[in-house]
């Protein structure tokens, strides 16, 4: 196993158009995150899964983004009629509890919305 | 809400110093991460601690949690150490991190 993986590393996009980034995570992981963070910033939280329910949503996490992890496996984000302020890092973490065990961060998706 | 802050913000120092890195956080917390971020984005754990002291190679990080305060230490420095350094707090019954904004570091050879 090679860690968190995500997929694409980088994507650019216009205005208003839709955008879908993709999370594996390590596989015997059952708790999985999505952060955000841009420039010179520390990540905020977006929304966090155990297996395949989502169990928390951050008030940043707007109508317009929605994720799923359909089979407790892998994980996406998408948003919707993208806006220039969702340029950011969108992360993906895994962790095999939530107490214990340390977060697995993958690499993220840098999204630059023009 | 638990509010962050971390020390110093940039911190630029000669290979071989004694680094410390200070974080503080304003409400009780089940869990402290400090977390090392090198350009272009990958994020590493270094610590998870809720109480006490941690120490790996010449990586040590130290909590009080009556005080809200933690400390990352790196002895001997590098410069592959230059990376910047992120202090998270997970709040009691909750299960999102909250983040500080980082240390930026550079170890000079």
């Amino acid at each position: 196993d090679t860690g968190v993986s995500q997929n694409p590393r980088h994507k650019i996009t216009k205005r208003g158009q839709n955008v879908t980034f993709r999370c594996d995570p390590i596989s015997e992981h059952n708790r999985l995150y999505w952060y955000r963070q841009t420039l010179g910033q520390g990540p905020e939280f977006l929304t966090y899964f155990q297996n395949e329910a989502q169990l928390e949503k951050s008030r940043l996490l707007s109508d317009r983004f929605s994720a799923e992890r359909p089979k407790g496996s892998f994980s996406t984000l998408e948003i919707q009629r993208t806006e220039q302020g969702d340029s950011a890092m969108y992360l993906c973490a895994s962790s095999l509890d939530a107490g214990r065990w340390k977060l697995f961060f993958g690499s993220g998706t840098q999204l630059s919305v023009l | 809400k638990n509010e962050v802050e971390q020390s110093p913000q940039n911190l630029t120092a000669q290979e071989g110093e004694f680094i410390t890195i200070n974080c503080s956080y304003s409400v009780g917390i089940s869990a402290l991460h400090w977390l090392q971020q090198h350009p272009g984005g990958g994020i590493v754990s270094l610590f998870m601690l809720s109480s006490g002291k941690k120490k790996h190679g010449r990586l040590i990080a130290t909590i009080n949690i009556q005080e809200k305060h933690s400390s990352l230490h790196i002895t001997a420095s590098h410069p592959r150490d230059s990376a910047v350094y992120i202090c998270a707090v997970r709040n009691f019954g909750n299960e999102k991190l909250t983040f500080g904004t980082g240390t930026r570091l550079t170890i000079i050879p």
